[in-house]
This record gives structure tokens, sequence and C-alpha cells, in this order.
């Protein structure tokens, strides 16, 4: 267990909502991510930090910020959610560069 | 197109079948990472193999990397319907950042 949790676990949002995931660690890990995970698509990287204000961008960046004010906490926000967005966010910690990733529970966000 | 391809997509075989998914690429890996999920939940680690070669054995599951590690395998023996899940490879390359590439994944099905 790697005390990873996630919130909301489920969300139904409108078109052109503002929407913020959050991710909650207990570890004190340096890195984390959030993926975005889709059929036929598999995980794919939104963006990832890898210390607090220290944030870079992934695969699949447009139209996702994040924010890290604190060790402990890794937010995304869909500024504007739009249907392309409904999917399932993972949120993810690495424990040290090179070693593996343990996830949170996900978020399935329907975006109507 | 992916960076690391898995195949195949889908299998659904009998219980006490044997199986092999494969996860091919055309980039080297410093490791290569073998996650199951499971509906509803997030991808759980099952093994990192790193060395060129590498054969790792969790109980009725064996996993290889390639010698020039660009490709990986994992082979189910007698594959029980405990086994079903999505089965995700996931490599790190050292000059991409701390950043894991996945596949795009194997959905097995194992009927009793």
């Amino acid at each position: 267990d790697a005390g990873i949790t996630q919130s909301p676990r489920h969300k139904v949002t409108e078109t052109g909502t503002p929407v913020t995931l959050r991710c909650h660690q207990t570890e004190n890990h340096r890195y984390m991510y959030w993926y975005r995970q889709d059929p036929g698509h598999g995980l794919r990287l939104i963006h990832y930090s890898y210390g607090v204000k220290d944030t870079d961008k992934g695969e699949v960046s447009d139209g996702y910020s994040v924010s890290r004010s604190k060790t402990e906490d890794f937010l995304l926000t869909l500024e504007s959610a739009t249907s392309s967005q409904t999917s399932v966010y993972f949120c993810a910690i690495m424990a040290n560069p090179g070693n593996e990733q343990y996830f949170g529970p996900g978020t399935r966000l329907t975006v109507t | 197109t992916q960076l690391l391809e898995q195949s195949p997509q889908f299998l659904s075989i009998q219980e006490g079948e044997n199986l092999t998914v494969y996860c091919n690429s055309s980039s080297v890996f410093s490791s290569l990472q073998w996650y199951r999920q499971e509906p509803g939940e997030g991808p759980v680690l099952l093994v990192t193999v790193v060395t060129g070669g590498e054969v790792k054995k969790l109980k009725r599951l064996t996993f290889q990397f390639g010698d020039a590690r660009k490709d990986s395998s994992l082979h189910i023996t007698a594959a029980q319907p405990g086994d079903t899940g999505l089965y995700l490879c996931a490599g790190f390359r050292n000059n991409a950042g701390n950043m894991l590439t996945f596949g795009g994944g194997t959905r097995l099905m194992v009927k009793p």
C-alpha cells in the first residue's frame, strides 16, 4: 500500500465547467504523476511533478494544468471540461528515479 | 503508433491453458515493468526486469526481458480465473526523464 488516495472517485460534470482532481500521498515521495486511461490507448501521461512547485508536461497535456504546493498533494485541473476529457484518471508516485510506480484507485470523470 | 506494442490486445482462454503476452519496441529500455489491473482499480506492479535476458518467476507467471532490452514477454502456466485482468507493460528510458512509457495493454479473460 503506497498510501495514495484520489478524490473524488467519481464525478459527472457539464461541458465548460472547471474540474479539479486531487491526489494525496502519505509517504513523502518526490515524484507524482497524472495519467488518463482510455480504451485502446492504455495509460497516457498528462503531467508530472518532481517536487513542490516543479512540474512538467506529459504526452497529452493540452487542456490540463497541475499544481503542487505541498509534497503530499498533486492537483489536476481541467479549466473548461470537454467531452473528450471523459476518462479514468490515475495518480501515481515513483519512489526514486528509475523505480517502479504505484497507483491510486482512480477517478472516473464523465463530461456531459 | 505506440512506443511499446503489446500483443495480443485481447485473449480469452479456458482454465488450465498456457498463454504468452508480448511487449515489443524498437527502443532500448533501462528497465521494464509489468502491471496487472482489475476493473475499477489502479494498476498493481507485478515485476521489474532490468538486465537483458533476465527471467523472473512469480508463481505461475514467468517474465523475460529481451537480450537487447527492447522487448519482454509474460508467460502464464495453467491459467486460472483469478488471472483475469488487464496486463500492462511499461518501460523506463534513462534519457526520457523520469517517465514510464506504457503499452496499450492485453485484456485476459480466463473462463472456468
